[in-house]
């Protein structure tokens, strides 16, 4: 049972590259989110998705942009990478009932 | 806006100690509250969620109550030891067609043995 799967797990990049993180889940649940964690920020929440072929803004989703062609992936791209992203990436999903949300292990990303 | 907030920040009691985490939330509006341990490095592991129409949900040494009308849970462990030491964050999520989740900064357990 592999629940949540981040894509890749550690990351570095120069600044103005651009990448994909992909999370994938096999719980068949509707709803994915990506958060970002920093140091005394906690968790932010970057996109998030209620379905298949639909993204939502969350708090943070400047400099980032996602998809979700499929239900069982969410992929965040950056197209532009700045130090500024340099962060720790989490993937979630759940059910559309108000049930319990799983994370992924995270992406550390260093942009330089 | 759901704002979450965990005090105290960080916390340091001795082995076999019973200890409270506390969560507050300033909109009781809240379909449900959920309760995450983070181990450094790792993700985030599901402890406890606890329906807004429930008042306790228990798993183990861990106890966690929802009081909706005064915004505040609270994460009871019970008879501490060493290897739960790590993060302990606590998520709301809010109704009104809000599918996001909205989290406390966390608090940081070490338990010395």
């Amino acid at each position: 049972n592999a629940g949540v799967t981040q894509t890749p797990k550690f990351r570095v990049l120069k600044t103005g590259q651009s990448m994909t993180l992909l999370c994938a889940q096999d719980m068949n649940h509707e709803y994915m989110y990506w958060y970002r964690q920093d140091p005394g920020m906690g968790l932010r929440l970057i996109h998030y998705s209620v379905g298949e072929g639909t993204t939502a803004k969350g708090e943070v989703p400047d400099g980032y942009n996602v998809s979700r062609l499929k239900k069982q992936n969410f992929l965040l791209g950056l197209e532009s990478a700045a130090p500024s992203q340099t962060s720790v990436y989490f993937c979630a999903s759940k059910h559309r009932v108000p049930t319990e949300a799983f994370f992924g292990q995270g992406t550390r990303l260093t942009v330089v | 806006k759901q704002e979450v907030t965990q005090i105290p920040a960080a916390l340091s009691v001795p082995e076999g100690e019973n200890l409270v985490l506390n969560c507050s939330f300033t909109d009781s509006a809240i379909y449900n509250l959920q309760w995450f341990r983070q181990d450094p490095g790792k993700g985030l592991t599901s402890l406890l969620l606890i329906q807004s129409s429930q008042r306790e949900q228990t798993s183990g040494r861990l106890n966690a109550s929802l009081d909706k009308s005064s915004g505040r849970s609270t994460l009871y462990i019970a008879a501490s030891q060493p290897g739960d030491s790590a993060t302990y964050l606590c998520a709301a999520r809010p109704q009104g067609g809000s599918e996001k989740l909205v989290f406390g900064k966390g608090t940081k357990l070490t338990v010395n043995p």
